[in-house]
């Protein structure tokens, strides 16, 4: 059985830093894309980052270019987001979220988020 | 970047009705679309993939359409667990892009 599961959220002050992980079981971890989307309260998706199966080629939204960094580390079956100089506007639920074999743009499992809460 | 327009934001309808719940790109993208189904508290559930590839274990009564810019999502029969929130997301290109979702409730 797939899962994913997220850890390493909680409160922070604007300008801190966070380091989110995921824990993947169930698959061949290092044959999919891995993404991070999150959702901010009572609003919709927004996909923030994704990595290459080998850790190469990795993507993210304009917001968080420069603050963000997503990492993996195959041989653990974990993804990570490493936030900094985080904002109020960071504040969301962060899921971690598996690419189809296929096209790893297509969002299979998804785990059940990491709340990350961005306030003085 | 990709803008998906996704309507209506909600829509009121009975067990047993055909809903459908359309996204429209900002450019051609092929048939580079998904739809994911959300529910109060839980993680979004990919329903279809490329437009209209119905995803293991998602039932039939579900089906997508379209292809470049216009696309559609379509629930043949309702039933009491379909009510949810949908999405639809393009997977052309990065950014990926979500639609703003539509709240499907029970009339």
């Amino acid at each position: 059985e797939v899962q994913l599961v997220e850890s390493g959220g909680g409160l922070v002050q604007p300008g801190g830093s966070l380091r989110l992980s995921c824990a993947a079981s169930g698959f061949s971890f290092s044959s999919h894309w891995m993404n991070w989307v999150r959702q901010a309260p009572g609003k919709g998706l927004e996909w923030v980052a994704n990595l290459e199966k080998d850790g190469g080629e990795k993507h993210y939204v304009d917001s968080v270019k420069g603050r963000f960094t997503i990492s993996r580390d195959n041989a653990k079956n974990s993804l990570y987001l490493q936030m900094s100089n985080l904002r109020a506007e960071d504040t969301a639920l962060y899921y971690c979220a598996r690419g189809l074999k296929a096209w790893g743009y297509n969002l299979d499992y998804w785990g059940q988020g990491a709340l990350v809460t961005v306030s003085s | 970047d990709i803008q998906m327009t996704q309507s209506p934001s909600s829509l009121s309808a009975f067990v047993g009705d055909r809903v459908t719940i359309t996204c429209r790109a900002s450019q051609s993208i092929k048939n580079d679309v998904n739809w994911y189904q959300q529910k109060p508290g839980k993680a979004p559930k990919l329903l279809i993939n490329t437009a209209s590839n119905l995803q293991s274990g998602v039932p039939s009564r579900f089906s997508g359409s379209g292809s470049g810019t216009d696309f559609t999502l379509t629930i043949s029969s309702l039933q009491p667990e379909d009510f949810a929130t949908y999405y639809c997301q393009q997977s052309s290109s990065t950014p990926l892009t979500f639609g703003q979702g539509t709240r499907l409730e029970n009339k």
